[in-house]
């Protein structure tokens, strides 16, 4: 069945230092990859998306890369500050289907 | 700013007492979701409406139900919320009910049960 891996499902980085967050999923027809940030006692909201015609995509602070044929999607944060501490949650969708799969999350945890 | 509001933002209910929370967008879009959440797991769908077309996740309980009056307003409709029903609820919209395009979330309610 569909099924989004998420790992770590906490991470701990300095201030300033690099946060990668990886997702692995199962359904090779799948062609949509967001990443949702959500804040404590807010609702998700979309930080990066790919798309599987796209290998990386970047923008300022925050990168995601796509590997189609390791099935897995990365999401880099570089230059970490505090306000990016937060619960990151991964996706992946199609196009066919309305739902998105979601990845159980990973709490990050931005320290001074 | 065009966007999803949610009211209210907290709700505290009694066990067995019907509750209603309210999400309105101003997005314009077809679809409007209704997910439950949980200490910080990922949102679980429970519906979604498609212009007028209410599509229920098979496993949602009977307790919950929606109704979508017009564009802009959806309703969740607790029946007799029990103690396991305690949780943040979220709405989101999208232009299209596809998995490739974004949803857009509202702030959430938080629903206590006594």
């Amino acid at each position: 069945g569909e099924n989004v891996e998420q790992h770590p499902s906490t991470l701990s980085v300095q201030e300033g230092d690099s946060a990668v967050i990886k997702c692995t999923y199962s359904d090779s027809a799948s062609n949509y990859f967001p990443w949702y940030k959500q804040e404590l006692g807010k609702g998700p909201q979309l930080i990066i998306d790919i798309r599987s015609n796209v290998g990386e995509k970047k923008d300022q602070r925050i990168a995601v890369t796509l590997n189609k044929t390791a099935k897995h999607f990365s999401l880099h944060i570089t230059e970490t500050q505090p306000e990016d501490s937060a619960v990151y949650f991964c996706a992946e969708g199609l196009g066919s289907n309305y739902q998105l799969i979601w990845g159980a999350g990973t709490k990050l945890i931005i320290k001074p | 700013d065009a966007m999803v509001i949610q009211n209210p933002r907290y709700q505290v209910t009694q066990f067995g007492k019907p509750v209603t929370l309210s999400c309105s967008q101003t997005l314009n879009h077809n679809v409007m979701y209704w997910y439950q959440q949980k200490s910080s797991q990922a949102p679980k769908l429970l519906f979604h409406y498609y212009d007028k077309d209410f599509n229920n996740e098979a496993d949602t309980p009977d307790n919950f139900q929606s109704r979508r009056p017009n564009t802009s307003f959806c309703f969740l409709d607790i029946r007799s919320p029990g103690l396991g029903d305690a949780a943040m609820y979220l709405c989101a919209t999208s232009p299209e009910p596809q998995g490739s395009v974004e949803q857009y979330f509202g702030p959430g309610t938080r629903l206590t049960v006594t």
